[in-house]
């Protein structure tokens, strides 16, 4: 059973197009985090959100946790080509940093940035 | 050079072949994870360890097994390789309990076919 929901699962747009990932589930969980994989390449984490309604910008990505901490999403201004690549939400189950903390992954969207 | 290094990256193999893939990591973590990949599902946990000689299942163990050899080593073994475990395989690496900020550090990946 896959617990947490991405949307859309493609997406092509123009450079300096704006555009939202959505990460959605029934369960609440302790954190969620965003990675960014590119081709060949394994994810490299972007964020890590541990406050439900938290906003966090990095440059031109905002990313936010739902105030029930069930959801989440990353916001891109004015994308460029160096955006393309799987963006995962991961949500954190058990006490964040702790033993018992596992990740469990979205089903990702896949970014593509025409210049 | 990468931190966490996976061999092969790439494998064809047949039906019913014994493959093992391996990973270790300079990075000095305690805890090391396999997970696997495939288009539309993300990422799912194969198999865990927390430490030297700990085994943990993750979600979708059956058809795998794993051995930590040392800190730094842990290898996914398909005893008896079947097509529908053509996929990309990632390692990854997480500091222990008192360092950890939730944060998966991945592999480059190893992409394995099974014909």
């Amino acid at each position: 059973t896959q617990l947490l929901e991405q949307s859309p699962q493609f997406l092509s747009i123009q450079e300096g197009e704006n555009l939202t990932v959505y990460c959605n589930s029934s369960s609440v969980f302790s954190s969620l985090q965003w990675y960014r994989q590119e081709p060949g390449e394994g994810p490299v984490l972007l964020v890590t959100v541990v406050t439900g309604g938290e906003v966090k910008k990095l440059k031109r990505l905002t990313f936010q946790f739902g105030d029930a901490r069930k959801d989440s999403s990353l916001h891109i201004t004015a994308a460029q080509p160096g955006d393309t690549g799987l963006y995962l939400c991961a949500g954190g189950r058990g006490d964040y940093g702790g033993a018992t903390n596992k990740l469990i992954f979205g089903t990702g969207t896949l970014l593509a940035v025409q210049p | 050079d990468a931190d966490v290094t996976q061999t092969p990256r790439n494998r064809i193999t047949k039906t019913g072949k014994r493959i093992m893939l391996e990973c270790s990591q300079t990075k000095g973590h305690d805890r090391m994870y396999w997970y696997r990949q495939d288009p539309g599902l993300g990422l799912r946990l194969i198999y865990y360890s927390f430490d030297v000689k700990d085994i943990n299942k993750g979600e979708i163990s059956d058809g795998y097994s794993v051995s930590r050899q040392a800190q730094a080593k842990f290898s996914l073994s398909l005893e008896s390789a079947i097509p529908n475990q053509t996929a990309l395989y990632f390692c990854a690496t997480r500091p222990g309990q008192y360092t950890n900020t939730g944060e998966l550090f991945f592999g480059e990946g190893s992409r394995l076919t099974v014909l």
